[in-house]
């Protein structure tokens, strides 16, 4: 079973700013299963990244996806008030299918 | 419009059942895998199950196995969740996703959820 550890668990920013989370893996795994997702409360998830560093469809330039292997990052430049939210890395190499416990990106 | 609409959530005693339903609306659900994720108050969202095209994969999380049924009806264009012996910590909004699978033209295969129902909330209490 895969585990995914996402850090940090807050991160508390001011709009402008640029954010950067991690996502670990517990093994190594090809890299096009790893996915990013935008949750805002009361809304659907979001697909933001697939295959570690591909942006989906309508999402701006400012997210970027990168890592390989164990390590993934997700950054955020240009921090815009709409990207106050929780984001989740997820993996679909091999089921459970998990999700990471989620990094809260917070106003400061 | 491409949407996914979940329903059947409610309020159910422990020990009971629910029957979610995850209806396709502007695409062919038949073409694609469907997976159930859920989300407790406070929580993460957490991998519920997942049926392929046909019906004939499914998988499910260990917390879920003999209690969760997955199945689906392509000809409705229709998923749904049976959840037996509801506990208390069963108790989340459950969203269905389509997945959606991309192959590049190096032949790398991508598997992600890139349509999602807005959810249903099941509450197990007494």
């Amino acid at each position: 079973e895969i585990v995914l550890t996402q850090t940090p668990g807050t991160l508390s920013l001011s709009p402008g700013e640029s954010a950067t989370l991690s996502c670990w893996a517990s093994q190594s795994f090809n890299r096009n299963l790893l996915n990013w997702y935008q949750h805002r409360p009361g809304q659907a998830p979001r697909l933001l990244i697939y295959g570690a560093s591909n942006r989906a469809a309508d999402i701006p330039d400012r997210f970027r996806g990168s890592g390989s292997g164990t390590d993934f990052t997700l950054t955020i430049s240009r921090l815009e008030p709409e990207d106050f939210a929780v984001y989740y890395c997820q993996q679909h190499d091999s089921p459970p299918y998990s999700f990471g416990q989620g990094t809260k990106l917070e106003i400061k | 419009e491409v949407q996914l609409v979940e329903s059947g959530g409610g309020l159910v005693k422990p020990g009971g059942s629910l029957r979610l339903s995850c209806t396709a609306y502007g695409f062919a659900l038949s073409s694609h895998s469907v997976n159930w994720v859920r989300q407790a108050p406070g929580r993460a969202l957490e991998w519920v199950a997942s049926i392929s095209q046909s019906g004939s994969f499914i998988d499910y999380a260990d917390t879920m196995k003999g209690r969760f049924t997955v199945s689906r009806n392509n000809a409705e264009s229709a998923a749904f969740l049976q959840m037996n012996s509801l506990r208390a910590e069963d108790s989340a909004v459950y969203y269905c996703a389509r997945l959606l699978m991309v192959r590049d033209k190096e032949n790398y295969y991508y598997y992600h959820m890139d349509v999602w129902g807005k959810g249903t909330p099941v509450t197990v209490s007494s």
